[in-house]
Formats: C-alpha cells, sequence, structure tokens
C-alpha cells in the first residue's frame, strides 16, 4: 500500500527565505505527483503537477521536482511571503490513474 | 464559474443519524471523489466515481455510502454506521477517468459534527 510521507510536520520561516518542503512515498510506481495548498477551513488548491516522466515543473515562485527512484519529491518557494502561509499537501496517483494517496501536510508560517 | 460546490459548509448531525453531504461540478469531469480529513492529517479516500453509475471503495468506506446518477453529482451519505463521522469532508474531480495527466480539483469542503 503506498505511504506518503512530508517532512516537516510545520514550519516557520521570515519572510523573504527561500524554503524546500520535502515529500517521499514508499511505492515509486506513480503514475504522477501533484502539490496542493490548503487555507484553514477551506478546501485544496492545485499548484503544480508532476507526471511520472518529468523531472521538475514551475510556476511562478514555485518548483517542484520529482525522483521517482527514490520516492523523494520537493517543492521549493522562492522569496517566501506572509501569504505563501497555508498547508501544503503533496499527494501521488497511482499507475492505474484511479486514486490520488497524501501525505500529512505541512504547516508553513511566514512571519513578517 | 466553473468548479465543484460542496454543500452545506457546516452540518451538524445528531448520534444515530443519517445525513448526506452534497457535491456538484459543473467542470464536465468524468472521475469524482470523497476524501475525509481529520485535524492535523492527510486526506483519505472514502469512494470514487470513474463514470456515471459506477463508483469503487477507498480506504475507509466503512459507514458511508455513495451514488453516482448524474456526471455532475456525487453525493455521499454519512450512516449511522459510521462511528465517528466527525471531520472535514471534501469533495474532487478530474477530467479523464483513467491514465490522464490532469488535476484533480477540491470543493471548499464541508465540516460535520456529531452533537
Amino acid at each position: 500500500k503506498q505511504e506518503v510521507t512530508q517532512i516537516p510536520a510545520a514550519l516557520s520561516v521570515p519572510e523573504g527565505e527561500n524554503l524546500v518542503l520535502n515529500c517521499s512515498f514508499t511505492d515509486s510506481a506513480i503514475y504522477n505527483l501533484q502539490w496542493f495548498r490548503q487555507d484553514p477551513g477551506k478546501g485544496l488548491t492545485s499548484l503544480l503537477l508532476i507526471q511520472s516522466s518529468q523531472r521538475e515543473q514551475t510556476s511562478g515562485r514555485l518548483n517542484a521536482s520529482l525522483d521517482k527512484s527514490s520516492g523523494r519529491s520537493t517543492l521549493y518557494i522562492a522569496a517566501s511571503q506572509p501569504g505563501d502561509s497555508a498547508t501544503y499537501l503533496c499527494a501521488v496517483m497511482n499507475n492505474a490513474g484511479n486514486m490520488l494517496t497524501f501525505g500529512g501536510g505541512t504547516r508553513l508560517m511566514v512571519k513578517p | 464559474d466553473g468548479g465543484i460546490t460542496q454543500s452545506p459548509k457546516y452540518l451538524f448531525r445528531k448520534e444515530g443519524q443519517n445525513v448526506t453531504l452534497s457535491c456538484e461540478q459543473n467542470l464536465n469531469h468524468d472521475a469524482m471523489y470523497w476524501y475525509r480529513q481529520d485535524p492535523g492529517q492527510g486526506l483519505r479516500l472514502i469512494y470514487y466515481s470513474q463514470i456515471v453509475n459506477d463508483f469503487q471503495k477507498g480506504d475507509i468506506a466503512e459507514g458511508y455510502s455513495v451514488s453516482r446518477e448524474k456526471k455532475e453529482s456525487f453525493p455521499l451519505t454519512v450512516t449511522s454506521a459510521q462511528k465517528n463521522p466527525t471531520a472535514f469532508y471534501l469533495c474532487a474531480s478530474k477530467q479523464g477517468a483513467f491514465n490522464s495527466h490532469t488535476e484533480a480539483f477540491f470543493g471548499q469542503g464541508t465540516r460535520l459534527t456529531v452533537v
């Protein structure tokens, strides 16, 4: 059974810092990996999707990488802002393309 | 605007009651999903549906039921058999049922509390 782990569970940084969030998964036979943002009491907003054949994806200040063989993904946030404060979740899609398995999330706080 | 609408936003259930959470999407997506989120935890899959009139159990289906009579709608019923139903429930949808690299989109969630 696929298991997804995110470390750290919580992170607090001063504004302007570059930071990295980590995601690891136990079964490397994935179809794609998706990073989401969740604000308190809200639903999830998709940030980036990386196909299993890709190494990275970029959107603005966000860059996500994928190393499928080692079962790892990172989300890099450049020049962090207080508005980036949220919980970030990674999720892997199985090879059948029908199930997303989520990590527990990293709660990020960016202090002004 | 296109999107996924969950209702109600807050729901209170008495012990022994069945309640139904609504999820509607106008994105013309084939696949729809229900997840449960407990405080400080990730999302766990309850049920999913790839096409109309078909659905599959996820990891924690016991005490829940669903239907998929229309492409746009995927209601979730929390039955009295679910012993610990207090949680945040999230509905999602995705274009393309199988083997498609498309993003999953989520609704704003329903917070269910047992009183």
